[in-house]
């Protein structure tokens, strides 16, 4: 099956702690995304990858990190800096043909304990 | 002004009934628009996208574009209870430092027996 899968779908942090969210896709596609979800909000873009070894901050980008070392996987971590993480995050990929439909994993639930 | 903008709801529909989702964006320059269904605490998933002005129909749900009027709405024909969710529109933009999906706040869908 096709799909994107982000795992832990929860996940606790303690103060001081950064956390990795995992991101995976066997789409082939070449771009992948972090986004925010607040109780009641939209989303917000963290960070986006269109290539491998490359990526470019969100709107959201301060407190967070990631990397693109193989074109399925776009790990996020969430730094100590965050002060504020509890959220649902989502991951999605895109080709980057016309349109670039993004299409979302499960997410993953972080809260601070 | 909100770059995507879209009536929180609750919009509450009879069952059978039609319902009506409007979705307002400020950059003239959007290329693609999407639709997204997100049930509660769960990911987004594509309901349809359109590009074109005019009409775009897949199954009970109709997507209509007015770019001069810089307006997207999606109509739910013959609404069903598992139709209740928040439906999220999505604009991407066309930029020089790489397009951009934004997300409005989602309008939030009732549908009662």
């Amino acid at each position: 099956d096709g799909g994107i899968t982000q795992s832990p779908k929860y996940l606790f942090r303690k103060e001081g702690q950064n956390v990795t969210l995992s991101c995976e896709q066997n789409l082939n596609h070449d771009a992948m995304y972090w986004y925010r979800q607040d109780p009641g909000q939209g989303l917000r873009l963290i960070y986006y990858s269109q290539i491998v070894n490359d990526f470019q901050k969100g709107d959201i980008a301060e407190g967070y990190s990631v990397s693109r070392e193989k074109k399925e996987s776009f790990p996020l971590t969430v730094t100590s800096a965050q002060k504020n993480p509890t959220a649902f995050y989502l991951c999605a990929s895109s080709t980057l043909d016309r349109g670039e439909t993004q299409y979302f994993g499960p997410g993953t639930r972080l809260l601070v304990l | 002004q909100k770059e995507v903008e879209q009536n929180s709801g609750p919009l509450s529909v009879p069952e059978g009934a039609i319902a009506s989702l409007n979705c307002t964006y400020s950059d003239r320059g959007s290329q693609s628009f999407f639709w997204y269904r997100q049930y509660s605490g769960k990911s987004p998933e594509l309901i349809m996208f359109i590009y074109s002005n005019g009409d775009k129909e897949d199954g009970r749900f109709t997507a209509q574009l007015n770019k001069a009027s810089q307006y997207v709405s999606l109509l739910i024909r013959d609404s069903q209870p598992s139709d209740s969710a928040t439906y999220l529109c999505a604009v991407l933009g066309i930029k020089a430092a790489g397009n951009k999906l934004t997300f409005g706040g989602g309008t939030r869908v009732l549908v009662k027996p």
